[in-house]
């Protein structure tokens, strides 16, 4: 079947611009969670829903980072007023439910000039 | 809290070499989950393993092999007869009752032909 979905691959902007990043889970998965890495680092928690609520978002970095999940199923990770230091691969991954094993999905790398 | 050691930052063999890839975990929890991912220069994270707390039994699967141990708090992972293609960042990663995930740092492991 389908895997974990994020659309774009990448992503340009300049600061202080907005941005929208997409996550199509794996259909049927409850949870989804995102993830920003850093080069050389191991992914980092940011927020993770069960079904349409955020049931964890205390790895977001500050209010400018703000994700939704209306339907249960594509989530979007929204920044505000990018800055030079939210350049990053963000990653998405999906499970049937909390703790069960997640699946990544390629990532977006977004570059903040 | 929850923490994941990858202490080994990067490893070069030769190709038919075993390699072990270490990883310590520190958490309060009694139920947890240990993982394995594969990151190849592609970018995307594979799963590789699932662990309970309760499952201290090893494994194995083809080439690798997994060893979990409660008492020294450590799950490494051995690639038997190493092939190019396994070169790829390596990451362990520890889920507790949070039901958020705690990567390592990862080991960048390179197999030279």
């Amino acid at each position: 079947g389908a895997g974990v979905s994020q659309t774009p691959s990448n992503k340009v902007t300049e600061k202080g611009k907005y941005v929208e990043l997409r996550c199509d889970p794996i259909s049927g998965h409850t949870a989804l969670y995102w993830y920003r890495q850093s080069l050389g680092q191991g992914p980092e928690f940011l927020i993770y829903f069960q079904g349409t609520g955020a049931a964890d978002d205390s790895g977001l970095p500050n209010d400018r980072f703000f994700a939704v999940r209306p339907e249960g199923s594509v989530s979007t990770l929204k920044i505000q007023r990018t800055e030079r230091g939210d350049s990053a691969v963000y990653l998405c991954a999906s499970s049937l439910r909390e703790a069960d094993t997640q699946y990544f999905g390629p990532g977006t790398r977004l570059t903040v000039l | 809290a929850q923490k994941v050691t990858q202490a080994q930052t990067e490893i070069s063999v030769v190709e038919k070499e075993d390699v072990t890839l270490d990883c310590v975990y520190e958490t309060r929890d009694t139920t947890y989950y240990l993982f394995w991912y594969k990151q190849p220069p592609s970018g995307e994270l594979v799963f590789l393993i699932r662990r309970n707390s309760f499952d201290e039994q090893n494994e194995i699967s083809g080439r690798y092999s997994w060893n979990f141990q409660k008492s020294t708090s450590s799950f490494n992972f051995t690639i038997t007869a190493s092939q190019v293609v396994d070169s790829a960042v390596y990451f362990c990663a520890l889920t507790g009752g949070s039901y958020i995930p705690t990567f390592g740092r990862g080991t960048s492991l390179i197999v030279h032909p």
